[in-house]
């Protein structure tokens, strides 16, 4: 398995407040994705990063901000959780080899109330 | 905008049965097709076709992939319990960041 890591697992917080999800990898990749998977939607794109500090918006990121200081991990930040934004969040990695594959991470199930 | 289709949404068989899943695609400059199989927790992956006519095969899964009609299925023969979870399907569009554009997926369910 790839060394994918996410914290927390599960997260329970109001409407209003900041959350700041964590990806973790050890595979010295150079491409991080987060993905948010909702019934109904499948999984979308949020936010990617090809490198320290290159990030960009992927379909579905308004709300969301994300930051990128050491290659091994990208961060997640809701500014201000709201309850359309309970969903299961994916973080997924590629090598920058000519590969296509993602691999993902084992999600964090996070609840607005 | 990228867009690809995953057909039927879900599907019931007995074991033993044989399956096709379809995936059609519409996305920009594009590179590559992907299989994922999701049981519940993370997506794990299964096959990335990149040409068409040649089929990957692992075990009793297999896929095909073609590019003139912008579709590609995966195929189970001699379906197990254990192959009951949501397949999806995935296309790599152009450009150096290589994203994904996700199908909503087929769910399966073999009953014993």
């Amino acid at each position: 398995d790839a060394g994918i890591t996410q914290s927390p697992r599960h997260k329970v917080t109001e409407t209003g407040t900041p959350v700041t999800l964590r990806c973790h990898q050890t595979e010295n990749h150079r491409y991080m994705y987060w993905y948010r998977q909702d019934p109904g939607h499948g999984l979308r794109l949020i936010h990617y990063s090809y490198g320290v500090k290159d990030t960009d918006k992927g379909e579905v990121s308004d709300g969301y901000s994300v930051s990128r200081s050491k290659t091994e991990d990208f961060l997640l930040t809701l500014e201000s959780a709201t309850s359309s934004q309970t969903s299961v969040y994916f973080c997924a990695i590629r090598s920058d080899t000519s590969s296509y594959e993602q691999y993902f991470g084992p999600g964090t199930r996070l609840t607005v109330t | 905008e990228d867009k690809v289709v995953q057909s039927p949404l879900s599907l019931v068989v007995h074991e033993g049965d044989t399956v096709t899943l379809n995936c059609s695609y519409e996305v920009t400059n594009f590179r590559s097709l992907l299989w994922y199989k999701q049981e519940k927790k993370a997506p794990t992956f299964l096959f990335m076709l990149t040409s068409s006519g040649i089929e990957k095969k692992s075990g009793r899964l297999s896929s095909i992939l073609d590019k003139k009609e912008l579709f590609s299925i995966l195929n189970i023969t001699a379906t197990q319990t254990g192959d009951s979870a949501v397949y999806l399907c995935a296309a790599n569009s152009g450009g150096s960041n290589y994203k994904l554009t996700f199908g909503k997926g087929t769910l399966l369910t073999v009953n014993p």
